[in-house]
């Protein structure tokens, strides 16, 4: 199975800050890639896929970008609605695989 | 609007097989587009795909899970559902029903979730 590690595991943030998180993945995987926001108790929802293609009705302050073996997601300027946990899911070779999180909460 | 609901029982006994159904409303499990799938998620853990069925019948099955896991369509009833065999604590997780494109292995609509507790 190919392995995604994401970095860091936490990261705490303020209201307008920008954030960037960031994927490896164990072999490359082209672009791949996916990104989800998990709040508590809620399932995952799909913001980016394709490495950098945002879903329909995504915030524009989201963005992703990489290729190959590194990803990165971005949140240009933080929302209050932003704070949650992230996971980036490699989709270029069954069985696909997650990352461990990254979990960003409030400074 | 697309939705999909986790159905089945909350409590499963250490070796016992795992019974969860998801019905999908305001779309069709029929459709050439799609591949409907299971994941789930132990408490406080990372996310695990379980496997995914197509309308056909064609099955792709995490190589983890694969001796244990039954993925099955019933489209006259528009659901699907997952057996999961021989469960330990270790199968206890919420257990997600999701969609993606037969293209590609992303999931864009998920369903809420149900917690199975695998005790005695």
């Amino acid at each position: 199975d190919i392995q995604m590690t994401q970095s860091p595991s936490s990261v705490s943030a303020s209201v307008g800050d920008r954030v960037t998180i960031t994927c490896r993945a164990s072999q490359g995987i082209s672009y791949w890639l996916a990104w989800y926001q998990q709040k508590p108790g809620k399932a995952p929802k799909l913001l980016i896929h394709a490495a950098s293609t945002l879903q329909s009705g995504v915030p524009s302050r989201f963005s992703g970008s990489g290729s190959g073996t590194e990803f990165t997601l971005t949140i240009s300027s933080l929302q209050p609605e932003d704070f949650a946990t992230y996971y980036c899911q490699q989709a270029n070779i069954f069985p696909p695989t997650f990352g461990q999180g990254t979990k960003l909460e409030m400074k | 609007q697309l939705q999909l609901q986790e159905s089945g029982p909350g409590l499963v006994k250490p070796s016992e097989t795992l019974s969860l159904t998801c019905t999908v409303s305001g779309g069709s499990i029929s459709s050439s587009s799609y591949y409907w799938g299971w994941i789930r998620q132990p408490p406080g853990k990372g996310l695990e795909c379980i496997g995914s069925i197509y309308y056909s019948g064609s099955t792709y099955y995490n190589p983890s899970l694969k001796s244990r896991v039954t993925i099955s369509a019933d489209t006259s009833k528009n659901q699907f559902s997952l057996k999961l065999s021989s469960v330990t604590a270790a199968d206890t997780a919420v257990y997600y029903c999701a969609r993606r494109y037969s293209s590609s292995w992303h999931y864009n609509y998920w369903g809420q979730g149900t917690l199975v507790t695998v005790s005695s």
